[in-house]
């Protein structure tokens, strides 16, 4: 079972469209967050849930809109998708919001917008 | 703000040869230092960390030393394999109490390893 999950791993899309990203955890973690790689490889933090609480969330356009309808999911949707959302978006888990910094990520949603 | 820099790849080694990806970072106060990989197909996994200066953290044969005075966390290992190949990079959290953080974690741009047989 893998301990993170995201769907979908790759997308394809138009500007203007509007995608979401699913991501699930199975390993009983209160925490998750959405990190961004963007063209530079760089990976960046978005947003951070704690308990479906919003802990962190990193001056991103309000076009993104998380949603943690439990502690063991956090979606991503994105509205009205521009080129510069073209990345590579990580899940991860934290058992606490205070931790180690030992995140557990996903293996990565390529989105492309063309 | 914070900031990491990892050096450029990729880099490509024949098996059992000397690994060194050099990280330097610009941090307020005392972070906590990870390099974490990520293999083929998967997700990013921590390799080590080091939370306070002089502090070596050290796994699979892998290592790395934390330089307060060079702000540095080069990575290093002795004698690769090609199941070391992996992309691998540097990061640092801002550290709270008893080496604790948000998980609000910066990282580099990672670096490519490819180790031939």
């Amino acid at each position: 079972d893998t301990a993170v999950s995201q769907t979908p791993k790759y997308l394809v899309t138009q500007m203007g469209n509007d995608k979401s990203i699913k991501c699930e955890q199975n390993l009983g973690h209160d925490t998750m967050y959405w990190y961004k790689q963007d063209s530079k490889k760089f990976l960046k933090i978005m947003f951070s849930y704690n308990n479906k609480e919003l802990i962190i969330n990193e001056t991103v356009p309000n076009r993104f809109s998380p949603k943690s309808p439990d502690k063991a999911h956090l979606n991503l949707h994105i509205n009205s998708l521009e080129l510069g959302d073209s990345a590579v978006y990580f899940c991860a888990s934290s058992p606490r919001v205070i931790n180690t910094g030992e995140l557990f990520f996903g293996e990565g949603s390529r989105l492309t917008v063309l | 703000g914070n900031s990491v820099t990892q050096m450029e790849g990729p880099v490509t080694l024949s098996e059992e040869a000397f690994l060194t990806i050099n990280c330097t970072y610009t941090a307020t106060g005392y972070p906590s230092l990870f390099w974490y990989v990520q293999y083929p197909g998967e997700g990013l996994q921590l390799l080590l960390k080091a939370t306070k200066a002089d502090d070596k953290g050290s796994n699979k044969g892998f290592e790395a030393t934390y330089r307060k005075e060079t702000t540095s966390f080069h990575l290093e290992k002795g004698s690769v394999q090609v199941s070391d190949s992996a992309v691998y990079f540097c990061a640092l959290s801002d550290q709270y109490a008893g080496g604790t953080s948000y998980g609000k974690l910066t990282f580099g741009q990672g670096t490519i390893l490819t180790v031939h047989p």
